[in-house]
């Protein structure tokens, strides 16, 4: 079955600095990977993802993800980190079975 | 542009009733899901449809039934709330089931006493 790990709970990083989330998967398959974010009291919203093709990523609100085939990694970076970036980022895989996987979520704060 | 839409957005149940959480997208998706998000556990599939008249059983679906007569909604019934249903509950649709990124709605939050 399809599984997706975010190691870390919390990822603090000041503001202008920059910002990586991580994920790993494990997917029987090509994988098809995403990330979304969640701020209070709302639904997820979709950032980017890799289907297939560029193992560079780049999505919305000046965020990019980049595909490592090799060390089954998706990591999720911001060259410069805003406090309003601060908010729960969760990483799923969907594999050949069409079902959506999404780890249990990083909280991103964002230090003035 | 509404998107996916779910109702309510919060409710409190007594041990043992049953209520439905309504979805609805006006995407045209085929591709209808529902999740549950609980603390340090991130979000959980309970049931989806491929389409209307077809529906599956996700990771938890005990507790749960699910129907889909329309492309567009896609109701969760819980049949006899518990405690352990205490959650908030996404509903989420995508173009197709594989490679296009799905939409969320708003999320219920649910308490059951």
């Amino acid at each position: 079955a399809q599984s997706v790990a975010q190691p870390e709970d919390q990822v603090n990083v000041a503001e202008g600095n920059p910002l990586t989330v991580k994920c790993t998967y494990s997917v029987s398959g090509n994988p098809y990977l995403f990330w979304y974010v969640q701020y209070p009291n709302r639904g997820l919203q979709f950032l980017l993802k890799y289907i297939t093709g560029d193992n560079l990523v780049k999505g919305s609100y000046g965020f990019e993800a980049e595909f490592n085939k090799s060390q089954t990694s998706f990591h999720l970076k911001k060259p410069s980190a805003l406090v309003s970036d601060s908010a729960l980022y969760f990483c799923a895989v969907r594999d050949g079975n069409n079902r959506l996987a999404f780890g249990k979520g990083n909280q991103v704060v964002v230090i003035p | 542009n509404a998107g996916v839409t779910q109702t309510p957005k919060f409710q409190v149940l007594k041990t043992g009733q049953s209520m439905t959480l309504q979805c609805a997208q006006d995407m045209n998706h085929e591709y209808m899901s529902w999740y549950r998000q609980d603390p340090g556990m991130g979000l959980r599939l309970i049931h989806y449809s491929v389409g209307a008249g077809i529906t599956d059983q996700g990771e938890v679906p005990n507790g749960y039934n699910v129907s889909r007569s329309t492309t567009e909604d896609f109701p969760l019934r819980l049949l006899s709330a518990a405690p352990s249903q205490t959650s908030v509950y996404f509903c989420a649709s995508s173009y197709n089931q594989l490679n296009t990124e799905a939409f969320f709605g708003q999320g219920t939050r649910l308490t059951v006493v």
